[in-house]
């Protein structure tokens, strides 16, 4: 079965663009989870996503959007791009539940903004 | 507010030791507890996840641990290898499925 993939895995933009990242969850997996990872602030959860419904979001201003289809596959956008968003976006997939299922991550994707 | 801490942040070792990793949450309030490694630059690969009702959970030579009423889980890694220097990240899961991260151990098997 595959992993869970992300495209594109590097990306450069400069300040004031947007950009939108993809997730393919593993097959079968209907919870999509984004995460973004910094040297600073570490690991912090971004929404959660579950048969097209966003369940839940993390504490990022209104420039951090996501949404999923109906194969799963979710995507997330980032207007007006600043310096700060710099940083490792992950996905996790999971079965169902995260609340008890095992989530799957990605293998990122780096977001470089200049 | 959860907040977790995993001590030490950073472990070198001669390989072939035993190891413990720790890890402490404020909350005791989770569902489960995940527990991944993470590689220079990669994404992170799960090793194990316990359920809030259960006390541990082993796979190959890892064996996790978890003490809700305390707050406190560990990871004991088994006769370490090169293979196994990567950081270690533990996670809780709070009510609403957010993984709530830690900063991490960084360890260093040395040959």
């Amino acid at each position: 079965k595959a992993g869970v993939t992300q495209t594109p895995r590097y990306l450069i933009k400069t300040r004031g663009q947007q950009v939108t990242l993809s997730c393919s969850p593993i097959s079968g997996h209907r919870s999509v989870s984004w995460y973004q990872q910094t040297p600073g602030q570490g690991l912090q959860f971004l929404f959660e996503y579950f048969s097209e419904t966003q369940r839940n979001k993390g504490n990022f201003p209104g420039r951090f959007s996501g949404r999923q289809f109906s194969n799963s596959r979710s995507e997330m956008n980032v207007s007006t791009l600043e310096l700060g968003d710099s940083a490792l976006y992950l996905c996790a997939s999971s079965a169902g539940q995260p609340i008890t299922d095992t989530q799957y991550f990605g293998p990122g994707t780096r977001l470089t903004v200049l | 507010k959860q907040e977790v801490t995993q001590i030490p942040a950073a472990l070198s070792v001669p390989e072939g030791e035993n190891l413990v990793l720790n890890c402490s949450f404020t909350d005791s309030a989770i569902y489960n507890l995940q527990w991944f490694r993470q590689d220079p630059g990669k994404g992170l690969t799960s090793l194990l996840l316990i359920q809030s009702s259960q006390r541990e959970q082993t796979s190959g030579r890892l064996n996790a641990s978890l003490d809700k009423s305390s707050g406190r889980s560990t990871l004991y890694i088994a006769a370490s290898q090169p293979g196994d220097s990567a950081t270690y990240l533990c996670a809780p899961t709070s009510n609403t499925g957010k993984l709530i991260f830690g900063q991490g151990t960084t360890l260093q098997v040395k040959p």
